[in-house]
């Protein structure tokens, strides 16, 4: 399958700060990522969606001035989480959409990041 | 958030027995469904796809869709200790987004 590369894989960060996390599609072009945070036990929760060259689409309940994308070139679409906090704390993972042969498309997950807030 | 529903589980079955594990889903403009398997702290890797309504096969995996009854399950033969883990059902919507549900834990008893 495709490769996405999510770095960093861990960060813990102090109550207030920023924490930027790359999601990088390596073999190919990523005109759509998605970015997704999962608690203990819980299921993906899709946050949004990141278009190359346009504004993220995010889900209703997700602040957009608190999980800032940026998705500048078609292998890299970044979230920064701004003024963290610890109930940010969470399994954050990226996906990328890779265009399939009529209009099929899958779906490959970069590592996550396990973000800490203290 | 487009609802894809899975029994939670645990799931329990004896090595060498088949899994058989169940989704459904809401929206009915789906265009295609897709099963992830997750350990514990790792990211979903995919296991198999389906767009068409019946069975899909891929080694000891069974994928099956039936579009009208929005239900798609997934069938593990010869289950291996190796295959635990939960595993998420995941729909893609008219609009390309990814939904997944909240998983099924599956224990694979040696």
């Amino acid at each position: 399958g495709a490769v996405v590369s999510q770095h960093p894989s861990r960060v813990i960060c102090k109550s207030g700060t920023s924490v930027k996390i790359e999601c990088r599609s390596l073999d190919f072009q990523a005109t759509t990522m998605f970015w997704y945070r999962q608690f203990p036990k819980q299921s993906l929760m899709l946050m949004a969606t990141s278009n190359e060259g346009s504004k993220a689409t995010y889900e209703q309940g997700v602040e957009k001035d608190k999980f800032l994308i940026n998705h500048a070139s078609l292998t890299l679409s970044t979230l920064t989480v701004t003024s963290a906090h610890p109930e940010d704390s969470s399994f954050y993972i990226c996906s990328a959409r890779v265009p399939g042969q009529g209009g099929n498309t899958e779906a490959f997950f970069g590592q996550g990041t396990r973000l800490t807030v203290v | 958030q487009k609802e894809v529903e899975q029994n939670s589980g645990p799931l329990s079955v004896p090595e060498g027995a088949i899994a058989s594990l169940n989704c459904t889903y809401s929206d009915r403009g789906s265009q295609s469904f897709f099963w992830y398997r997750q350990y514990s702290g790792k990211s979903p890797e995919l296991i198999m796809f389906i767009y068409s309504n019946g069975d899909k096969e891929d080694g000891r995996f069974t994928a099956q869709l039936n579009k009208a009854s929005q239900y798609v399950s997934l069938l593990i033969r010869d289950s291996q200790p190796s295959d635990s883990a939960t595993y998420l059902c995941a729909v893609r919507s008219a609009g390309n987004q990814f939904y997944f549900g909240t998983g099924t834990s599956l224990t694979v008893i040696p």
